[in-house]
């Protein structure tokens, strides 16, 4: 069974730009869920996805969306990239909804903003 | 501040040696899950513990949940170099769940 996969693995933008994250969950799982990961804040809940419907909602500025398509693929778009937002972007499958069951963690997208 | 503390942040031992990581908070988790992370890669689910004092074991690595359901900690015997990463506690509280900040453990040979 293939596992999580997120692409591009790496990316470097400029501030004020919009980038947009690809996430492919094991096959069958309909949620996924976003995290980003840095070395200040650690890893830090974006959103979760089931089935096309965002289920729950961290604590982040508007400028972080993201949506799932019927195929349970996920994208996650920033829009007016800040120096700050450069961090390692994960994406994680699971069967159910919720944080409570066993996540599948793709290997990251590392996102630079100069 | 982290709503999960983890305990201590790095953590540098030679091979053989036994070791503690602490993940505590004031708040109550339906459940904590505890993961490993290693360079380039998602974090890989480890353990997942429910019940107050709950012990579980997986090889050399004894994991427990506190019996308020508060903390938990993560004991590993005879650390092997083949332990090396990133260990993260995480809580789940409204079907969110909430990560630790990390202890960053390194086994010499």
């Amino acid at each position: 069974k293939a596992g999580v996969t997120q692409t591009p693995r790496y990316l470097i933008k400029t501030r004020g730009q919009q980038v947009t994250l690809s996430c492919s969950p094991i096959s069958g799982h309909r949620s996924v869920s976003w995290y980003q990961q840095t070395p200040g804040q650690g890893l830090q809940f974006l959103f979760e996805y089931f089935s096309e419907t965002q289920r729950n909602k961290g604590n982040f500025p508007g400028r972080f969306s993201g949506r799932q398509f019927s195929n349970s693929r996920s994208e996650m778009n920033v829009s007016t990239l800040e120096l700050g937002d450069s961090a390692l972007y994960l994406c994680a499958s699971s069967l159910l909804a919720g944080g409570a069951n066993e996540q599948f963690f793709g290997p990251g997208t590392r996102l630079t903003v100069l | 501040t982290q709503l999960l503390e983890q305990s201590p942040q790095f953590l540098s031992i030679q091979e053989g040696e036994n070791l503690t990581v602490y993940c505590n908070s004031s708040s109550v988790f339906s459940s904590l899950q505890w993961y490993r992370q290693e360079p380039g890669e998602g974090p890989v689910l480890l353990v997942t513990v429910v019940t107050g004092g709950e012990v579980k074991k997986l090889k050399r690595l004894t994991f427990q949940f506190g019996d308020a359901r508060k903390d938990s900690s993560l004991h590993i015997t005879a650390a092997q170099p083949g332990d090396t990463g990133l260990y993260l506690c995480a809580g789940t509280q409204d079907n969110m769940l909430t990560f630790g900040g990390g202890t960053r453990l390194m086994v010499k040979p």
